[in-house]
């Protein structure tokens, strides 16, 4: 149990554009869903935290009208990254919690999303 | 402001050789703590967590951590290390308890790299 997906896993896109990338956890309702970005040779960044049904709370330097998330259901969240610029080349990975019988701290971690902005 | 420190940023050895990477963090009140270890290519997977309790915590693949409050520490270890844990390890702790808004701080990782 506890798994959780994101697609694509992997996005090329032109400078401009927007890319959204989908998290779902699989087999359990997640109360709660994090999105965070991952530098080459870094640390995981936490960008946002976001509960279904109410808006994201982003972290302090994250733009919340560059990278969009919607929490639309327990299952599902959006991360959509818009007017897409090399610089915001990484790769994003999510996270899901509130897994009945865990710790409400414990998260799960997708597989990440690489994204490359041309 | 919190953070949680890995000393070791890149770490070498040999197959059979025992492992211990650092980790510390700079919080006063209760914390979770967390063990994650990411294989080339693959996502994040828990090696071993803790809440409470013994601070002695076993883990999976034969990992083994060790709370210290007193020095703020949760040190990764493993006996005897093989090529199949080269990989890169990060240490995380949520600040505050078990309830609540909740969020991983993530230490920077360390790479190992075991020769075969």
């Amino acid at each position: 149990g506890a798994v959780v997906s994101q697609h694509p896993s992997r996005v090329i896109c032109k400078s401009g554009t927007s890319v959204k990338i989908e998290c779902r956890s699989l087999d359990f309702q997640a109360t709660t869903m994090f999105w965070y970005r991952q530098f080459p040779k870094k640390s995981l960044m936490l960008m946002a935290t976001s509960n279904e049904g109410s808006k994201a709370t982003y972290e302090q330097g994250v733009e919340k009208d560059k990278f969009l998330i919607n929490h639309a259901s327990l299952t599902l969240s959006t991360l959509t990254v818009t007017s897409a610029h090399p610089e915001d080349s990484s790769f994003y990975i999510c996270s899901a919690g509130g897994l009945a019988g865990t710790s409400y701290n414990e998260q799960f971690f997708g597989p990440g999303t690489r994204l490359t902005v041309l | 402001a919190q953070s949680v420190s890995q000393h070791n940023h890149h770490v070498i050895l040999s197959e059979a050789a025992s492992l211990e990477l650092g980790c510390n963090y700079s919080y006063g009140g209760t914390v979770n703590l967390f063990w994650y270890v990411q294989y080339p290519g693959q996502h994040l997977q828990l090696l071993l967590k803790y809440f409470s309790g013994d601070p002695l915590v076993k883990g999976i693949k034969g990992f083994e951590a060790e709370f210290i409050k007193s020095k703020f520490s949760f040190n990764l270890r493993k006996p005897s290390v093989q090529w199949s844990d080269t990989a890169e390890y990060f240490c995380a702790v949520i600040l505050g308890g078990s309830s609540g808004t909740y969020k991983y701080i993530f230490g920077t990782g360390t790479r190992l790299k075991v020769l075969a």
